[in-house]
């Protein structure tokens, strides 16, 4: 059973870049079937999602965050990760890494991870 | 961009049904996915592709979705089953949520 696990700083000054990291366990991020994604919910609010990345690299990205997002995959280790560039407050929320599956839903999360923009 | 439409609060009492819609243009033709939120822990899927249950999720749990409305039907609503409840679909535009839904069991 595929598992994620996010870490990254939990604090970004802003305009600064935040920067996230997946980590694969029970599975490999190379099998096919997978999108691994990245979803936002900011506090107290609803889920907002980010974008995905399949294992060949190909990306899709929400519109409203397209020019500021990146998603890239490290096969070598198994994880893949969120860059968000020109952060400000706005961007504060618990970010998750999820697996979409060719059902299109989201079937595995991980635990989540609250990032907050702040001076 | 797509919207999704969803009650702000469902009530239910204890052992009987709960219905958490989720308003769409046209939503019958999309594949609506469900989560349910507890508070401080991540979504969970609980049905997906209308009306399919993932392994593990009780039977208590069934979707629908026809025309406008997709609907998510808690029977034998349980004091566990109170949480935030998210439809979602995929759109030209991407992943699209719907506002949420909290229900409480009383």
């Amino acid at each position: 059973q595929v598992q994620l696990q996010e870490s990254g700083p939990g604090l970004v000054k802003p305009s600064q870049t935040l920067s996230l990291t997946c980590t694969v366990s029970g599975g490999s991020i190379s099998s096919g079937g997978y999108y691994w994604s990245w979803i936002r919910q900011h506090p107290g609010k609803g889920l907002e999602w980010i974008g995905y990345i399949y294992y060949s690299g190909s990306t899709y990205y929400n519109p409203s965050l397209k020019s500021r997002v990146t998603i890239s995959v490290d096969t070598s280790k198994n994880q893949f990760s969120l860059k968000l560039s020109s952060v400000t407050a706005a961007d504060t929320a618990v970010y998750y890494c999820a697996t979409r599956t060719n059902s299109g839903a989201f079937d595995i999360w991980g635990q989540g991870t609250m990032v907050t923009v702040s001076s | 961009s797509y919207e999704l439409t969803q009650p702000l609060s469902v009530s239910v009492a204890l052992g009987q049904t709960a219905r958490i819609t989720c308003g769409g243009n046209n939503i019958g033709s999309k594949n609506v996915h469900w989560y349910q939120q507890k508070p401080g822990q991540a979504p969970v899927l609980v049905i997906y592709r209308d009306s399919n249950r993932p392994s593990g999720i009780p039977e208590r749990f069934s979707g629908s979705n026809s025309g406008n409305t997709a609907t998510l039907t808690i029977s034998r609503a349980q004091a566990g089953d109170e949480a935030d409840y998210y439809c979602q679909v995929w759109d030209s535009s991407g992943g699209v949520f719907g506002g949420g839904t909290k229900l409480t069991v009383l």
